[in-house]
C-alpha cells in the first residue's frame, strides 16, 4: 500500500532549463496538492488538482509554472526556464474524494510525499 | 498576507518537560485544523487534527487546543522526547467550498522544536 510517491527526489537544473516533477497519489486518492518550501520558510500552497481538472491554482506563479493531473499517470508540476529563485523543496500531497472529515473527527486529510528538491545552478 | 501564523520560529525544551507550540489564524471561516511534523529531507507527516466544533483533541502525548474567539490553537507535547525534535506546521482549511466539494489547506511557516536530552 504505497504512499504518495514523488520523483525525482533530487533534481539539478541550469538556469533556463525546464524542470518536471512527478507525483503519484495514494491509491484511492483522486486529489493532488502541490506545496513549495523555500529555504527557511513554511509550506506555500501552489495548486490543487483532481483528475483532468485544476481546482485552485491561486498559489502558482503566473509565468513559467504549470501543473496537470491527467486521466492516466502522475500529476506533473512543470517549471519552464528555471531561475535560481526556483530552488526549493516541492511537496505533493493527496487526499481522498472528500477532504472534509466528519465534524469532530480527528482525521488526517492530507498525505504528503517525501518531496522533490530542485536546485538551480 | 499570512493567514496562518506561527510566530515562534524555534523552541528548545528539556526532555520530559512540556512543549507548547502556538499557531494563530486570521480567517474566522477556518474550521478544521491540522498539525504536521517534518524531519529534515522527509515529507510532513500527520500528527493530530481538530474541528471547530471541539476545543480539545488528545492523542497519546499530543493534545491540540483550539480557542475560536482568540483564533488561536496550540499543540502540547508531554512528556517531550528527543525524537520529537522536528519542524511542526499547523494548517487550516480555508472553508471555501470548491466545485468538487473539497478544500485547500493553508500552512503556517513552522516552528522548529529541539528537545534536549
Amino acid at each position: 500500500n504505497a504512499g504518495v510517491m514523488q520523483n525525482p527526489r533530487h533534481l539539478v537544473r541550469r538556469r533556463g532549463q525546464e524542470a518536471r516533477l512527478r507525483c503519484s497519489p495514494m491509491k484511492g486518492h483522486s486529489h493532488v496538492y502541490w506545496y513549495r518550501q523555500l529555504p527557511e520558510e513554511g509550506l506555500k500552497f501552489m495548486v490543487y488538482l483532481q483528475k483532468e481538472n485544476i481546482i485552485d491554482e491561486s498559489g502558482m506563479p503566473k509565468e513559467r509554472f504549470s501543473a496537470e493531473f491527467p486521466k492516466e499517470g502522475p500529476s506533473i508540476l512543470r517549471i519552464q526556464q528555471v531561475v535560481r529563485g526556483d530552488s526549493a523543496a516541492y511537496f505533493c500531497a493527496s487526499s481522498p474524494v472528500t477532504a472534509r472529515p466528519t465534524p469532530g473527527a480527528g482525521a488526517n486529510v492530507l498525505t504528503f510525499g517525501a518531496g522533490s528538491r530542485l536546485t538551480v545552478l | 498576507d499570512q493567514q496562518v501564523k506561527q510566530n515562534s520560529p524555534s523552541l528548545s525544551v528539556q526532555e520530559g518537560r512540556i512543549s507548547i507550540l502556538n499557531c494563530d489564524y486570521t480567517n474566522s471561516m477556518f474550521d478544521y485544523f491540522l498539525w504536521y511534523k517534518k524531519y529534515p529531507a522527509e515529507g510532513p507527516t500527520f500528527l493530530i487534527s481538530i474541528s471547530s466544533i471541539k476545543d480539545k483533541n488528545e492523542d497519546g502525548r499530543f493534545t491540540v487546543f483550539l480557542n475560536k474567539s482568540a483564533k488561536h490553537l496550540s499543540l502540547h507535547i508531554v512528556p517531550s522526547q528527543p525524537g520529537d525534535s522536528a519542524v511542526y506546521f499547523c494548517a487550516a482549511s480555508d472553508g471555501t467550498v470548491t466545485t468538487s466539494g473539497t478544500y485547500k489547506y493553508i500552512f503556517g511557516t513552522g516552528t522548529r522544536l529541539k528537545v534536549l536530552a
